[in-house]
């Protein structure tokens, strides 16, 4: 199958301070990416859909300034948490799905602790 | 809109028995069904999918699921579970498939327990 690529795979930062999450699709043009969070023992609650070259469509409660999503390229999206907090601290992942894909392709996460 | 719906918050089994997650998803047409699964710390393992055809679907590590319209159900079956396989499973079903933008929905997930 694809291969997506999340970096970093954990983070820890300062309380105020930005962080960057990339997600790449090593072998295939990811049309569409999705950026999902997960809290201990707890499901994946889909956060925002991006589509290359588009602005992200975030789900309901999700504060748009506060998750910034870009989807520049065809291989890579990035979601940057803002002047983090530790509320904020979770597992993130991304899943990447290209044109014609039936289905999407996960990284292997990124657990953000704020401190 | 769809939603997924796994009864089954833990499961523990012993080493060598058979397994069964259930799975109930909500559609109105015909759904799109997965099964992950989820290593500690990890980011998700496609195990199998069911788009169309055979409701009985073979996948990865011995795995398979079945479609039941009638039931709306994709249960996960595996006749002998290995130590390795203690993770925690996720259902998760698309409502279309656009070839591109198919945004899932997923179960809360059921935690497997592996007894030696």
């Amino acid at each position: 199958g694809a291969v997506v690529s999340q970096h970093p795979s954990w983070v820890i930062c300062k309380s105020g301070t930005s962080v960057k999450i990339e997600c790449r699709s090593l072998d295939f043009q990811a049309t569409t990416m999705f950026w999902y969070r997960q809290f201990p023992k707890q499901s994946l609650m889909l956060m925002a859909t991006s589509n290359e070259g588009s602005k992200a469509t975030y789900e309901q409660g999700v504060e748009k300034d506060k998750f910034l999503i870009n989807h520049a390229s065809l291989t890579l999206s990035t979601l940057t948490v803002t002047s983090a907090h530790p509320e904020d601290s979770s597992f993130y992942i991304c899943s990447a799905s290209g044109t014609g894909n039936t289905e999407a392709f996960f990284g292997q996460g990124t657990r953000l602790t704020v401190v | 809109a769809q939603s997924v719906t796994q009864p089954d918050i833990h499961i523990t089994v012993s080493e060598g028995a058979s397994l069964e997650l259930r799975c109930n998803y909500s559609y109105g047409a015909t759904p799109y069904l997965f099964w992950y699964v989820q290593s500690p710390g990890q980011g998700l393992q496609l195990l199998l999918k069911y788009f169309s055809g055979d409701t009985l679907v073979q996948g990865i590590k011995g795995f398979e699921a079945e479609f039941k319209r009638s039931q709306s159900s994709f249960n996960l079956r595996k006749p002998s579970v290995h130590w390795s396989d203690a993770a925690e499973y996720f259902c998760a079903v698309v409502g279309g498939l656009t070839g591109g933008g198919n945004k899932l929905t997923f179960g809360t997930g059921t935690q497997l327990k592996v007894e030696l």
